[in-house]
C-alpha cells in the first residue's frame, strides 16, 4: 500500500481557517484520497474523501494537487470542537467491499481560544 | 439510526486473566473490523469479518486472541490470557457491502483494556 507522511502537529486559532497537508508521492492513480478525525476518547470518524477533483462537505474541503502526490484537507473555520487527530489514508478503488484502511499517526491538531 | 455499539468501555484487568469485547455493527453491515490503538499510534487492523467469515486475520496473534462472528451479525474478540502489552483501545467499525460502499468505515467508540 501507498503511504501517506503528515505534519505530528499542527496549532490553530479559533475561527481561523486550517489547512492540514499530506504527501503521497507513492499514489497510485486508482488510490481515492480518505480523511478521517479522531476526537478524544472517541473512534475515528469519517470526513472526506476524492480521488482526483477538489471536494467540499458540510464538514471541510478536500484540494487536491494536480499531480495527485499531495492533498490538503481545509477546516474553513476551526472550532474547539474541531481539535482531534486528523488522518490522511489512501484507499484503492478497486477494492473489495470490506477494505481495511491503514492509519499511520495523523496530524494532532490543537484549536487555542 | 444506531452507530456501532462496543462494551464495554472500560476494563481494567491483571495480566493472565482473560477478557472478552463485544461489538455490534450497524444493521445491515456486511463487514465488520476489529482495530488495536495503543497511546499515541493509529488504529491498527486485528481482524475483518465478511459476513461470518475472517477474511483478513493476518495480524491477529492467534496464541492468545480470538474473534468470532456467529451469524454475521455481533463480534466478540476474547484475549487469553492477558499480557502487560494488550494495554490499548480496541475498536470495532463496520461498512457496508459492496453496493452503496463509498470507503466509509464507520467506528464505535472503542473499549479501553488496562492490564495490572
Amino acid at each position: 500500500d501507498a503511504k501517506t507522511t503528515q505534519p505530528n502537529s499542527m496549532e490553530s486559532n479559533e475561527e481561523e481557517p486550517v489547512h492540514l497537508p499530506c504527501n503521497h508521492s507513492t499514489i497510485s492513480g486508482t488510490d481515492y484520497i480518505h480523511w478521517y478525525r479522531q476526537l478524544p476518547s472517541q473512534g475515528p470518524e469519517y470526513v472526506i474523501h476524492g480521488l482526483t477533483s477538489n471536494v467540499n462537505n458540510r464538514m471541510a474541503s478536500l484540494a487536491i494537487a494536480e499531480d495527485r502526490k499531495s492533498s490538503t484537507l481545509i477546516l474553513h473555520r476551526a472550532t474547539l470542537r474541531d481539535a482531534a487527530v486528523y488522518y490522511c489514508i489512501l484507499r484503492p478503488w478497486n477494492s473489495n467491499s470490506g477494505y481495511a484502511l491503514n492509519f499511520g499517526k495523523g496530524t494532532s491538531l490543537l484549536v487555542t481560544p | 439510526e444506531a452507530g456501532v455499539v462496543q462494551s464495554p468501555r472500560y476494563k481494567i484487568i491483571e495480566k493472565k486473566q482473560p477478557v472478552a469485547f463485544w461489538c455490534n455493527p450497524i444493521s445491515g453491515h456486511n463487514t465488520l473490523y476489529w482495530y488495536r490503538q495503543n497511546l499515541g499510534q493509529g488504529p491498527e487492523l486485528l481482524i475483518r469479518y465478511e459476513n461470518e467469515e475472517a477474511v483478513d486475520d493476518s495480524q491477529l496473534p492467534k496464541d492468545r486472541f480470538s474473534a468470532e462472528r456467529l451469524k454475521g451479525v455481533d463480534s466478540t474478540l476474547k484475549i487469553q490470557p492477558a499480557e502487560l502489552g494488550d494495554s490499548a483501545v480496541y475498536l470495532c467499525a463496520s461498512s457496508p457491502g459492496a453496493q452503496g460502499n463509498t470507503g466509509e468505515l464507520f467506528f464505535g467508540e472503542g473499549s479501553r483494556l488496562t492490564v495490572l
